[in-house]
C-alpha cells in the first residue's frame, strides 16, 4: 500500500515563476493537509482540502498561493510568482477522517534562486 | 494561547540513557497530544500520542507523561540508541479540530 507520494522531491525555480506541488494521498484516504517547513523550524498548516473542496484555508497567504484537489487526480499547491522568501520545505499528509492519523508524504523541497 | 513551546532546541545523549523532551502549552481545550518523528530528508510519522485521561502511555522505549494540571507533557525514550537520532515535534490539538498546533522540534542525537 502506497504511502503519501509528493512530487517533485526537489524544485529550483526563479523569482517570479510559478511552483506547482504535487500530492497523491494515501489509498481510501480523501483528507489533504498541506504544511510548509523552514529550515530548524516546526511545521505551519497550510491548507486542508476534501475532494473538490477547500475546508479551511486560513493557514495560507492570501495572495500568489493557491491549492486545490480535484475529484480525480492529485492535490496540487500552486504557488505564483514566488519569491526567495516561499524557499521552504512543503509537506503533505492525507487521513481517512478529520480526526484521523496524518501520513505525511517525503515533502517538495522548493528553492527561489 | 495557541501556542505549544517545546524545550530543549537540541539534545544530546549517550547510547543507553534516556531522553526527556517536554512541551508545554496553554489552551485547556486541547485533548489530543501527539508526538512525531522526522528523519532528515523524510516527512514526520507519528510516533506515539497521548489524550488527557490518562497520565501516561509507554508503547516500547517510548513514554508520554502528561501533566494536566500543569499543562505539560513529555516524551521519554529510554535505552536510547543512534537510530532514534532525528527531529521530534510534540503537538496538540481539540478533537473538533483537525488543526495541529506544532512546537518547534527538538533535534536528538545519540553518541555511540
Amino acid at each position: 500500500n502506497a504511502g503519501v507520494m509528493q512530487n517533485p522531491r526537489h524544485l529550483v525555480r526563479r523569482r517570479g515563476q510559478e511552483a506547482r506541488l504535487r500530492c497523491s494521498p494515501m489509498k481510501g484516504h480523501s483528507h489533504v493537509y498541506w504544511y510548509r517547513q523552514l529550515p530548524e523550524e516546526g511545521l505551519k498548516f497550510m491548507v486542508y482540502l476534501q475532494k473538490e473542496n477547500i475546508i479551511d484555508e486560513s493557514g495560507m497567504p492570501k495572495e500568489r498561493f493557491s491549492a486545490e484537489f480535484p475529484k480525480e487526480g492529485p492535490s496540487i499547491l500552486r504557488i505564483q510568482q514566488v519569491v526567495r522568501g516561499d524557499s521552504a520545505a512543503y509537506f503533505c499528509a492525507s487521513s481517512g477522517s478529520y480526526t484521523g492519523e496524518l501520513f505525511f508524504g517525503e515533502g517538495s523541497r522548493l528553492t527561489v534562486l | 494561547q495557541q501556542q505549544v513551546k517545546q524545550s530543549p532546541q537540541s539534545l544530546i545523549v549517550q547510547k543507553g540513557g534516556i531522553s526527556i523532551i517536554n512541551c508545554a502549552y496553554e489552551n485547556t481545550a486541547f485533548d489530543y497530544f501527539p508526538w512525531y518523528q522526522q528523519f532528515p530528508g523524510k516527512g514526520p510519522a507519528l510516533l506515539i500520542a497521548i489524550r488527557p485521561d490518562v497520565s501516561e502511555k509507554k508503547e516500547g522505549r517510548f513514554t508520554i507523561s502528561f501533566n494536566k494540571s500543569a499543562k505539560q507533557f513529555s516524551l521519554h525514550i529510554m535505552d536510547s540508541q543512534p537510530g532514534d537520532s532525528a527531529t521530534y515535534f510534540c503537538a496538540a490539538s481539540m478533537d473538533s479540530n483537525y488543526q495541529l498546533i506544532w512546537g518547534a522540534g527538538t533535534k536528538l542525537i545519540i553518541k555511540p
